[in-house]
This record gives structure tokens, sequence and C-alpha cells, in this order.
């Protein structure tokens, strides 16, 4: 069974500095990866979205990279700002059936300090 | 510019009522799904939808019914609502089955008492 694990489960930073989330998962066979930004009450944004040949993503100021030996992603964000603060939530794309099942992480808090 | 939409966005149940949420996508997209997102749990699949006409079971279906009568909206119906369904459901869409992108409605915050 895939199991998603996103470590810390909160984490502070201040303004200007380079973070990472780390995302893990058990089970390798995967078709891809996405990142998503969930904001108090609100929905989920996807942010990237890594295939499972591809070994990272870029978008702006955020990088994600996808290591499916070792059952690992990373969300690196550079010059965090107050307004990257939100839950950041990872999620697996499994085989099985015939769509997309997602299996989430349980996500990680980030509130960046002004 | 509307994606995906959920209503109602609030609504409190007592313990047996029944209740209905819609949603509604405008990108013509086929495949469909119900989440509810819970403290400490992650969101879990309900049920899904690959086209109109046709709805799956996901990882937590028992509770819950759908309906797929028109390609852009997707119903999820609670027949007896239970104080353990309390949860924020989200709805999604995407146009690729394996390897498309979700796009997430804003949430409809659902409480059972």
């Amino acid at each position: 069974k895939q199991e998603v694990t996103q470590i810390p489960a909160a984490l502070s930073v201040p303004e200007g500095e380079n973070l990472v989330l780390n995302c893990s998962f058990t089970d390798s066979a995967i078709y891809n990866l996405q990142w998503f930004r969930q904001d108090p009450g609100k929905g989920l944004t996807s942010l990237l979205l890594i295939q499972s040949s591809q070994r990272e993503q870029t978008s702006g100021r955020l990088n994600a990279s996808l290591d499916k030996s070792s059952g690992r992603s990373t969300l690196y964000i550079a010059a965090s700002q107050p307004g990257d603060s939100a839950t950041y939530l990872c999620a697996v794309g499994r085989y099985g059936g015939a769509t997309n099942k997602l299996i989430f992480g349980t996500g990680t808090l980030l509130a960046v300090q002004p | 510019n509307a994606g995906v939409t959920q209503t109602p966005k609030f609504r409190v149940l007592k313990t047996g009522q029944s209740m209905t949420l819609l949603c509604a996508q405008d990108m013509n997209h086929e495949y469909m799904y119900w989440y509810r997102q819970d403290p400490g749990m992650g969101l879990r699949l309900i049920h899904y939808s690959v086209g109109e006409g046709t709805t799956a079971k996901g990882e937590v279906p028992d509770g819950y019914n759908v309906s797929r009568l028109k390609k852009q909206n997707f119903l999820l119906g609670l027949e007896s609502a239970a104080p353990s369904q309390t949860s924020v459901y989200f709805c999604a869409s995407s146009s690729v089955a394996y390897t498309g992108e979700l796009f997430f409605g804003e949430g409809s915050r659902l409480t059972v008492l």
C-alpha cells in the first residue's frame, strides 16, 4: 500500500531564506508526483507536476525534484516571501483503474516571517 | 474563468438528514473526483468518474453516492448523514487520466451534529 509522508509537519522561516520541503513515498511504482499549495479555507492549487520519467520541474522560484528509486521528492523554494505562507501537499499518482488516483501526504504548514 | 465550482460552501446537518453537494467544471474535463480532507489524514478519494454517465468507488465510498448525468457536473450525495462525515469535501477535475494536472474547487465544509 502506497504511503506518502511529509516532514516536517510545520516550518517557520524568516523572509528571504531558501527552504526545502520533503515528501517520501513507499512504493516507487508511480506515474507522477504533484506538489500543491493550499491556503487556509481554500482549495488546492497545483504548483508542479513531475512525470515518472522526469527528474525535476521548475516554475519561477520553485523547483521540485523526484528520485523514484529512493522514494523521495523535494520542493525547493528560493528567496521565500510572506506570500509563500500556506500548506504544501505532495501527492503521488499510482497505477490501477482507469483514472488518475492520487495518494496525498498530510502536508507541511509553512510560515514565512516578515 | 470559473474552473471548478462547488456548492454549497458550508452546511450544517443533523444526523440522519440527507444532502447533495454539487460540483461544476467549465473546462470540458472528462475526469472528475470527490475527495474528503480530515485533519492528520490527508485527502482521500471518495468516488470518481471517467466520463459522463460513469461513476466508480474510490478509497472511502461508504455512506456516499454520486451521479454524473452531465459531463460538467458531478454530484455527491449523503443519504443519511453521520457525525463521521463531518469533513471538508473537495471536487477536482482533470483532462488526462494518468498524467494530468488536477484542478480543485474551493471546498465544501460539512458539519453533521
